[in-house]
């Protein structure tokens, strides 16, 4: 199986702060990753796929990048709104869910 | 516009079944597949397995093998997935999700509760 290893588990900034999670395959996954957004009590949220296209109606301040085995999901100005768990996902063999990056507001 | 739509919360006691429904409106059903999520208290999210709603081919998670069954009635746009034989770590928020080939969830139902307890 392909794991997923994310980091930080956990992460504090300040509105219009630039955030930064990464996300480490065990193995090559080329660009077959998405990143998902999940607020408490509600169901994930694509944000990103193929590592790097952004979803339909997902604000510009959201990017991923990264090929391979490491990738890197950034919000380029923290909103108040952005506060969730952020969870990166591999299809490149069955599937996998890193383990989440739980984002606060300092 | 696309809505994925849950049945609701359901309480069983370990050694039990449960059948979790997943109603699918606003596209054309067999054109995609559906998957299962869950997600532990506190915990992160787990795969289950995928469906074809085209053909009902299913993949499962290795781990779920034997226990769990996922179908479709095509007439209704509907998706289910049978867990057998839980346990209380299968207590959970169950998740269906619209599969995007080759392996993206952009659309989510809104979660069931399945709790298991003596």
């Amino acid at each position: 199986d392909i794991q997923m290893t994310q980091s930080p588990s956990s992460l504090s900034a300040s509105v219009g702060d630039r955030v930064t999670i990464t996300c480490q395959a065990s193995q090559d996954i080329s660009n077959y990753l998405n990143w998902y957004q999940q607020k408490p009590g509600k169901a994930p949220k694509l944000l990103i796929y193929d590592a790097s296209n952004l979803e339909t109606g997902v604000p510009s301040r959201f990017s991923g990048s990264g090929s391979g085995t490491d990738f890197t999901f950034t919000i380029s100005s923290l909103q108040p709104e952005d506060i969730a768990t952020y969870y990166c996902q591999q299809y490149d063999n069955l599937i996998t869910f890193g383990q989440g990056t739980r984002l606060e507001i300092k | 516009q696309v809505q994925l739509v849950q049945s609701g919360a359901e309480v069983k006691k370990p050694g039990a079944s449960v059948k979790v429904s997943c109603k699918a409106s606003g596209y054309t059903f067999t054109s995609y597949g559906i998957s299962w999520v869950r997600q532990a208290p506190g915990q992160g999210l787990e795969w289950m397995g995928w469906i074809s709603a085209y053909n009902g081919n299913t993949n499962y998670a290795q781990k779920l093998q034997g226990r769990v069954t996922m179908t479709t009635d095509t007439s209704t746009s509907t998706a289910y997935m049978e867990l057998r034989s839980l346990r209380s770590d299968d207590t959970a928020v169950y998740y269906c999700a619209r599969w995007v080939p080759a392996g993206t969830f952009d659309y989510w139902g809104q979660g069931t509760l399945v709790t298991v307890s003596s």
